[in-house]
């Protein structure tokens, strides 16, 4: 069964500067998708990025990047120039290309950013 | 907004009540899912539709019937319902199931409290 950790509940970053939110991840196959998604207070959840298992390269948007570790099976977050409007829970979720479809998502860790 | 919209957004109901949560998607999308988002928990995924048919069934207790009349709508169907079941229902919506088109698309919820 796949299995998705973030182990950081809480986290805090000054507005403009860099924060790195952790997701490890386990599983026994080798082609899936991993996805990062945003929850504001009261608003609803979107997706920030996401990343094919197969594609080397590091996903990037904007002032989001990924660090994607397949062999460690890591695939943490990392905000530049963090702004206040970054205040949310983010989810860090992985999805099997094949079978069942089913997203599998970590607890989130809520990450507040500082005037 | 991203163009999913559930009603009610919150619910109040006793035990013995029966009631329905709304979901609808004006994005064309052809795969619907139900969430539960409790504290501190993971995201759970309940049930997955794709072109009105049911996909995926994830363990969930009959209290929950969910309903995908079309391709745009979709309800769940409370009746009897515990206070473990308190909690944040999310409906989301994606293009397809595969495919590269996978990135789901959220609703606001409905905060569901049972007493």
């Amino acid at each position: 069964a796949q299995t998705v950790t973030q182990s950081q509940p809480e986290m805090s970053v000054q507005e403009a500067e860099t924060v790195t939110l952790s997701c490890t991840y386990d599983t026994s196959e080798s082609n899936y998708y991993l996805f990062w998604y945003k929850q504001p207070p009261s608003r609803q959840m979107i997706l920030v990025i996401r990343q094919e298992a197969y594609k080397q390269q590091n996903a990037t948007e904007n002032r989001f990047s990924v660090n994607f570790q397949k062999a460690a099976k890591s695939f943490s977050l990392k905000i530049s120039d963090s702004q206040l409007g970054d205040t949310a829970m983010y989810f860090c979720a992985f999805m099997l290309t094949s079978g069942t479809y089913k997203y599998i998502f970590g607890t989130g860790t809520r990450l507040k950013v500082l005037a | 907004e991203t163009g999913v919209t559930q009603t009610p957004r919150h619910l109040v109901m006793g035990m013995t009540n029966k009631k329905s949560l709304k979901c609808e998607q004006h994005l064309g999308h052809n795969a619907m899912y139900w969430y539960k988002q409790s504290a501190k928990k993971p995201l759970e995924l309940m049930f997955v539709y794709n072109f009105k048919e049911q996909t995926e069934n994830n363990s969930v207790p009959s209290r929950f019937s969910p309903e995908c009349p079309n391709s745009s709508h979709l309800f769940l169907h409370l009746h009897t319902l515990q206070p473990e079941d308190s909690a944040l229902y999310l409906c989301a919506s994606s293009p397809r199931l595969a495919g590269g088109q996978e990135t789901q698309y959220f609703g606001p919820g409905t905060r569901l409290l049972v007493l």
